[in-house]
């Protein structure tokens, strides 16, 4: 079966820090791998994913995260957060099984950013 | 294009009753996904839609149930509701069914019963 693994259900930080949210995944078959956010009283929104090729990964606001196959890890990292990063953070796999396309999430990250 | 759209965005309701939530996907999107968020447990799997075929479901009772529409539309129904239902309702649609296809979520129905 496949599971996601968010090892910190909150991370304070004070503005301009750098910071590490982790993510384990377990998998008996190939995945994909996402991080998506969410503000408050919002749906989710995809930060980046991983497909293929490069480890590393960016998105467009400095987050970035790096795909580790022997430690079955998709940390997402920082190296200088604002107080606007405050919001909780999932990460997710992507696979396919019998009954089709399965997306699961872990159970989230609460990023809170203080000045 | 207009986001991925979900009515109501409150609800309250009490336990025994049923409820039914709507999901109107981003124009295009024929793929729509139902999730259930509650504090602690982050988001748990409902079922997925494509095509007005259920592809995939999850680990919930029977009293959780959804369709799609040719539309692309989609509802999902909670009957006789327990107050551990009291979650956030997610909705999430997509172009198709692949290993990288990217979810759009709308904004969720919170439901509450009393």
């Amino acid at each position: 079966a496949q599971s996601v693994t968010q090892l910190d259900s909150q991370v304070p930080v004070f503005e301009e820090a750098p910071v590490e949210l982790r993510c384990n995944y377990s998998s008996s078959v190939s995945v994909y791998l996402f991080w998506y956010v969410q503000y408050p009283n919002q749906g989710l929104q995809l930060l980046l994913k991983y497909l293929s090729g490069s480890t590393l990964v960016k998105s467009i606001n400095g987050f970035e995260a790096e795909f580790n196959k022997s430690q079955t890890s998709f940390h997402l990292r920082k190296p200088s957060v604002h107080i606007s990063d405050t919001a909780e953070y999932f990460c997710a796999v992507r696979y396919i099984n019998t009954g089709g396309f399965k997306t699961i999430f872990g159970a989230g990250t609460r990023l809170f950013v203080k000045a | 294009k207009a986001g991925v759209t979900q009515t109501p965005r409150y609800l309250i309701k009490t336990r025994g009753q049923q409820v039914t939530l709507s999901c109107s996907p981003i124009s295009g999107h024929r793929s729509v996904s139902w999730y259930q968020q509650t504090p602690g447990q982050g988001l748990q799997f409902l079922f997925e839609y494509f095509s007005e075929t259920q592809r995939n479901k999850g680990n919930f009772p029977g009293r959780f149930s959804g369709r799609q529409f040719s539309n692309s539309r989609s509802e999902m129904n909670v009957s006789t509701l327990e107050l551990g239902d009291s979650a956030l309702y997610l909705c999430a649609s997509s172009e198709g069914q692949g290993l990288s296809t990217e979810a759009f979520f709308g904004q969720g129905t919170r439901l509450t019963v009393v």
